[in-house]
């Protein structure tokens, strides 16, 4: 069973401080990772995306990617009270050219106090 | 929304009805998928569709068809709702490096 694990927070961080969130996958066959930030009441929004090892930056956002560890984490950088929302952790193992869907971590409540 | 609407956007029924939640994509994208997300549950893949005239199963299929009509088009029909399917349902379209979400469809099963 693949799992994606994360911690449901909520977490809470200053404006203007670094904000990490972490997350943890059980499939070592997975290839592609994902976030997706959603405000309550609307769809997922993809926010980064990272295939190999190392850190990926996007703006204010830092994906790090540790495939022996199995683990994905995102620092957004200067943190804005409109960065409040549930930030998704994705996975997807690329079986099959990878068309089979992603498996989704409960997501992380994120707010920024002002 | 990249490019993904959902039809209808709520919707109430009653335990037996049946209805078809409509989804199209306007990206190109060959596959297609439809995920359910519950309180404390999370999104979990209900079906996707690979390519035009495929589809499989996903996560938790039970009680959902599903019909990729063209590439454009990938609908979910419930045959008789339950309470149980009460949920918010999100279409989406893309690759094995990307998926662009719809709206969603908010569904309440009395």
């Amino acid at each position: 069973q693949k799992e994606v694990e994360q911690n449901s927070g909520p977490l809470s961080v200053p404006e203007g401080a670094i904000a990490s969130l972490n997350c943890t996958y059980s499939d070592r066959v997975s290839q592609s990772f994902f976030w997706y930030r959603q405000y309550s009441g609307k769809s997922p929004e993809l926010i980064m995306s990272i295939y190999s090892n190392g850190d990926k930056e996007d703006g204010r956002f830092t994906a790090q990617l540790n495939k022996a560890s199995q683990y994905v984490s995102l620092l957004i950088r200067d943190s804005q009270p409109s960065d409040s929302a549930t930030y998704l952790c994705a996975v997807n193992p690329l079986r099959g050219g990878g068309a089979d869907g992603l498996t989704f971590g409960k997501g992380t409540h994120l707010i920024i106090q002002p | 929304n990249a490019g993904v609407t959902q039809t209808p956007k709520f919707q109430v029924l009653k335990t037996g009805q049946s209805m078809t939640l409509q989804c199209a994509q306007d990206m190109n994208h060959n596959s297609m998928y439809w995920y359910r997300q519950d309180p404390g549950m999370g999104l979990r893949l209900i079906y996707y569709s690979a390519s035009e005239g495929t589809t499989d199963k996903g996560e938790v299929p039970n009680g959902y068809n599903v019909s990729r009509l063209n590439k454009r088009e990938f609908s979910l029909r419930l045959e008789s709702a339950a309470p149980s399917q009460t949920s918010v349902y999100f279409c989406a379209g893309g690759t094995a490096y990307t998926q662009y979400f719809g709206p969603g469809t908010r569904l309440t099963v009395l």
